[in-house]
């Protein structure tokens, strides 16, 4: 059975410290995901890596930075922590298309983070 | 870039009864697919179905199926024989066909449906 995992299903920070979220899949997938979901914006990606090492913004980097040492953990890093970054963390995976292919991105099963 | 829009926060229906979800999008690209997801309260994102932008045959899953009207840009769930298991947040999303291994599987989503499944 495919599975992504996260590392927290609830988590409460303080203002200022450095969160670290952690994504792990099992099924040897190339392309993995951290987005971000808030009520009435849908779910918004952050960043994405179709490698080990590699990474790329996705549409709100911004406060966030991600680690990609292995090929199964994908790593979502908030710096300094702020308020405005309390939501819903969800990590997808899915593996590398070739030509028009359709592969289906699999997701975990969300990590709400909360900063007081 | 590529926007979805739904433009239904709340919707609500009787069991057994049919209920249609809305959605539009906008792409300038010609190879997609389209796709509804449903996340029920336990969180897990769960593929209802999906929509291949290059066939004109509307997907169908079971109680589940899709109107996919390309030149309108519109994309719509229609739920058959509604069921209390049904009750959840239904998202459409988007993702631009993997040719030349450029889209990486990103998808871009809507706002979401809050579908509630009345007895």
């Amino acid at each position: 059975d495919v599975k992504v995992t996260q590392s927290s299903r609830y988590l409460v920070k303080r203002t200022g410290e450095k969160v670290f979220l952690e994504c792990v899949q099992d099924m040897d997938h190339e392309n993995m995901f951290w987005y971000r979901q808030d009520p009435g914006l849908g779910l918004r990606l952050i960043y994405f890596s179709y490698d080990v090492k590699m990474k790329e913004k996705g549409d709100i980097p911004e406060g966030y930075s991600v680690s990609r040492e292995k090929k199964e953990r994908f790593s979502l890093i908030l710096e300094s922590a702020s308020t405005n970054q309390t939501s819903m963390y969800l990590c997808a995976s899915t593996p590398l298309g070739e030509g028009l292919t359709y592969n289906e991105q699999f997701f975990g099963p969300g990590t709400r983070l909360t900063v007081l | 870039a590529q926007t979805v829009t739904q433009s239904q926060p709340e919707m609500s229906v009787q069991e057994a009864e049919t209920v249609t979800l809305s959605c539009t999008y906008d792409t300038s690209e010609s190879n997609y697919y389209l796709f509804w997801y449903k996340q029920p309260p336990s969180r897990q994102m769960i593929l209802v179905i999906r929509q291949e932008a290059y066939k004109q045959q509307n997907a169908t899953e079971n109680r589940f199926s899709v109107n996919f009207q390309k030149a309108a840009k519109s994309f719509s769930l229609k739920i058959s024989d509604s069921q209390l298991g049904d009750t959840a947040m239904y998202f459409c999303a988007f993702m631009i066909s993997n040719a030349g291994g450029t889209s990486y599987g990103k998808l871009t989503f809507g706002q979401g449906t809050i579908l509630t499944v009345h007895p």
